[in-house]
């Protein structure tokens, strides 16, 4: 099975910083690492598929990078409606897992 | 776009049964799976099974054994019937599905199972 870690946990940030997410993967994924923000009290989103591809009406704000095992999540100017938890996903494998999520709340 | 839409949750004693079930109306895009994803009040998200369009069935070792993904079409629901149900099976049921392309874009809106007694 494939294990991903995020990084950090959680962290505390202000409208407008710049906030990065990271995803290691115990082996490598390919192109199917996926990320989603989740507020409370509702499903999953789909932000970033295929390493750095933006899901249709998400934000440009939002942005994919990496490869091999280790990915990134950033949010170039972090908005009101961006504090939620963000967590990966790699559909490499028959049965796809997540990492544990990182969640970003206000400073 | 696709709609997915979860009914069957419930309260339901330690060893019992339940059948969720998925609904799926909108877009007629072809898939490669479907499958559902727990989370446990407080906690992530966790896979729980995988049907794939070749009928290609996975569990997570947490429910392998007890639960069984199936479906009768693939736009009819589909179903995952939980049996010998545990305390630690509790969580809110997402039923999801990718758009062809491997990716998990289509969520419901969750169905909550409570085991307790």
């Amino acid at each position: 099975d494939i294990q991903l870690t995020q990084s950090p946990s959680s962290l505390s940030a202000s409208v407008g910083d710049r906030v990065t997410i990271t995803c290691r993967a115990s082996q490598r994924v390919g192109r199917y690492l996926s990320w989603f923000q989740q507020k409370p009290g509702q499903a999953p989103k789909l932000l970033i598929y295929a390493v750095d591809s933006l899901q249709s009406g998400v934000p440009s704000r939002f942005s994919g990078s990496g490869s091999e095992t280790d990915f990134t999540l950033t949010i170039s100017g972090l908005h009101p409606d961006d504090f939620a938890t963000y967590y990966c996903q790699q559909t490499f494998t028959s049965l796809f897992s997540f990492g544990p999520g990182t969640r970003v709340d206000a400073k | 776009e696709v709609q997915l839409v979860e009914s069957g949750g419930g309260l339901i004693q330690p060893g019992g049964s339940l059948r969720l079930s998925c609904s799926v109306s909108g877009s007629t895009v072809s898939l490669n799976y479907m499958g559902w994803v727990r989370q446990a009040p407080g906690k992530g998200l966790e896979w729980v099974s995988v049907l794939y369009v070749n009928d290609n069935r996975y569990y997570a070792d947490s429910v392998k054994g007890r639960f069984t993904i199936s479906r009768d079409s693939s736009r009819a629901p589909f179903y995952l019937q939980m049996n010998s149900l545990r305390s630690e099976d509790t969580a809110m049921y997402y039923c999801v599905r990718d758009m062809g392309d491997g990716y998990t874009a289509a969520w419901g809106r969750g169905t909550l199972v409570t085991v307790s007694s």
